[in-house]
This record gives C-alpha cells, sequence and structure tokens, in this order.
C-alpha cells in the first residue's frame, strides 16, 4: 500500500521569499511518480510539479522546483519568489503500478502575505 | 483546448436520494477517475475507467457506481444518499493506461445531502 504523509498542516510566507513544503512516501514499487497539485480557494486542482523516481535529477517548472530523495523517500517543493496568487492548498501525491491511482497526502495550506 | 469539465457545479439533495454528476475529458484522453474529497478525510480516489470499463476501484461502498460512455465522459452516481457523502467530487482525466501519464483535474462538484 502507497502512504504519502504531509505532516505541516499549514505555513505562511512573505511575498518574494522562498519556501519549501515537505512530503514523505512509502512505497513498495520501483517504478512511481510523484506529484504536487495546488488546489486555490476556487477549488480546481492544478499540477505544479511531476517527478519520475526513476530519473535522478530534480524537476523544475519555472519558480517551483523539488528535493527528490529516493532512499529517504522525500519529495519535498520549493517556491522561489514567492506571488499572491501562490496562496493556495498543496498536495503531494504519488502513483503506481497497474491501478493508476493517484495517493494524495492531507495536503498543506499556504499563505503568501504581501 | 477545453479543460476537464464536470456538471453540476452544485448539488443538494436529501438523504436517501440519488446523485449524478457527470464529467468531460480533455479531448484525446480515455481514462476518467473519480475522486471525493471530504472535509477532514482529505482526498480518496472513487473509481478509474477507462475504455468504457471500470479499472479500479477504492474502498467505497456499491451505492457508488459510475460508467463512461463511448465519447468517455463519465458519469458518477450515488444512490441512498447519506449526510457523509457530502463532499467535493473531483473528476480528472489522462491520456490513457500507461503508468507516466499525468491525470489533470476539473472544478469538481459540490454535493451536499441534507
Amino acid at each position: 500500500a502507497q502512504t504519502v504523509t504531509q505532516s505541516q498542516p499549514e505555513m505562511s510566507v512573505q511575498e518574494a521569499e522562498t519556501v519549501t513544503l515537505s512530503c514523505t512516501y512509502d512505497t513498495s514499487e520501483n517504478n512511481y511518480y510523484l506529484f504536487w497539485y495546488k488546489q486555490p480557494p476556487s477549488r480546481q486542482m492544478i499540477l505544479v510539479i511531476r517527478q519520475e523516481a526513476y530519473k535522478q535529477q530534480n524537476a523544475t517548472e519555472n519558480r517551483f522546483s523539488v528535493n527528490f530523495q529516493k532512499a529517504a523517500k522525500s519529495f519535498s517543493l520549493k517556491i522561489s519568489d514567492s506571488q499572491l496568487g501562490d496562496t493556495a492548498m498543496y498536495f503531494c501525491a504519488s502513483q503506481t503500478g497497474a491501478n493508476s491511482k493517484l495517493t494524495f497526502g492531507k495536503g498543506i495550506t499556504l499563505s503568501v502575505r504581501p | 483546448e477545453a479543460g476537464v469539465t464536470q456538471s453540476p457545479t452544485h448539488l443538494i439533495k436529501t438523504r436517501g436520494q440519488q446523485a449524478t454528476l457527470r464529467c468531460s475529458p480533455i479531448s484525446g484522453h480515455t481514462s476518467v477517475y473519480w475522486y471525493q474529497q471530504a472535509l477532514g478525510l482529505g482526498l480518496q480516489f472513487l473509481l478509474w475507467y477507462d475504455e468504457g470499463e471500470e479499472r479500479n476501484r477504492g474502498n467505497f461502498p456499491p451505492r457508488f457506481s459510475g460508467r463512461q460512455f463511448p465519447n468517455y465522459s463519465s458519469e458518477l452516481n450515488v444512490n441512498a444518499l447519506e449526510l457523509e457523502d457530502s463532499a467535493l467530487y473531483l473528476c480528472a482525466s489522462s491520456l490513457g493506461l500507461v503508468l507516466r501519464d499525468t491525470q489533470y483535474f476539473g472544478p469538481g462538484t459540490r454535493l451536499t445531502v441534507l
């Protein structure tokens, strides 16, 4: 069974600063994918970034990057130059095997202060 | 390109009634996933359809059912509604059975059971 743990329920960051959101996961599979999704108050779930477990290089998407530590089963999201529009709930998720479902963490509420 | 669409946006039912939620995937996507986001329970996988077949099912009672139509749109039916079925129901679509396909989400249907 897969599990995804986000232990911080909420965080706050000043606009233009950098913030890191933590996530750990557990799986017995060798082939899996990890995701960060963002859910703003509008509730639309938006893909932020994706990491393939077989790739050693950390994924980056503009201001968003991950620190993927496979041995430690850790997958943190770094948001640089935080913007007000980054205010949202962020979910870490994993996907393995043929069942293809996403397993989500409980999410973290990020507030960006002006 | 149009994203995943869901209807209705809001649905209010009373206990014991049936609810039908609809989802249209991104053009070219054959897989549709349903997730339930209930307060305090996080995001939980409900059902996965691909090419008209149910591929996987989450840990939900049989009164949660669905189907996928030839045009790949999907319907989620919830029979004998209970108060705890009140939640945001999210639909996602992806290209198909390949593991590497990212799931893209719709805006959700908010179901309220009175």
